[in-house]
């Protein structure tokens, strides 16, 4: 099956600096893909939909300006966490859907686990 | 918003028996979707059902769909140690090409070998 990657899968930084996340479609091309943030034993909540070559569309609540997303090419969008702060600790899964396959089926990353201090 | 909502939130068994998780939702669908996470993984898509669709099998899975009662389980049968994970159902609504799917809370599933 598609396989969608990211970078880094666990990262410790200091309050106040930025963490970028990439979030990669291997073997398939996707000109979407989504960004979600999930607490301890809680559900998946969607952050973002990045688009391929425009800007991304952020759900209510989520700051753009603290969650930068950037989906340059069809198999690559990037997060970062603008002056991380230890609230902004948690697991961040991307996303990718088949452009080429059934649309209704979403790949998932690894996730990346982010520990603010 | 959330949308899906699956029961039990926990549900702990013995290896070799059956596991049910059930979904509710709110609006119409044009399908749902069942994933499985483990621990501080990604989620696997398990099996889509159609809103058309009644019933669906995989393996060991066994997904029923209720679209008057707004609802779908999931059966896992001959349950083993290794399906100790949490099960997320998804609902989706295809709007102007574009399908974003709404996870629930999720059930928990430990299996006891």
């Amino acid at each position: 099956g598609a396989v969608v990657s990211q970078h880094p899968s666990w990262v410790i930084c200091k309050s106040g600096t930025s963490v970028k996340i990439e979030c990669r479609s291997l073997d398939f091309q996707a000109t979407t893909m989504f960004w979600y943030r999930q607490f301890p034993k809680q559900s998946l909540m969607l952050m973002a939909t990045s688009n391929e070559g425009s800007k991304a569309t952020y759900e209510q609540g989520v700051e753009k300006d603290k969650f930068l997303i950037n989906h340059a090419s069809l198999t690559l969008s990037t997060l970062t966490v603008t002056s991380a702060h230890p609230e902004d600790s948690s697991f961040y899964i991307c996303s990718a859907r088949d452009t080429a396959g059934w649309q209704e089926t979403q790949y998932f990353g690894p996730g990346t686990r982010l520990l603010v201090l | 918003s959330q949308q899906g909502e699956e029961d039990p939130q926990a549900l702990s068994i013995q290896e070799g028996e059956n596991a049910t998780m059930n979904c509710s939702y709110k609006t119409s669908i044009n399908n749902l979707q069942w994933y499985r996470q483990n621990s501080g993984r990604g989620l696997v898509h398990l099996i889509l059902i159609r809103s058309n669709e009644r019933e669906k099998h995989s393996g060991r899975l066994r997904v029923t769909l209720d679209t008057s009662k707004k609802s779908s389980s999931l059966l896992i049968t001959a349950s083993r140690a290794a399906d100790t994970a949490s099960y997320f159902c998804a609902t989706g609504l295809a709007s102007g090409g574009s399908y974003i799917p709404t996870f629930g809370r999720g059930t928990s599933l430990i299996v006891h070998p």
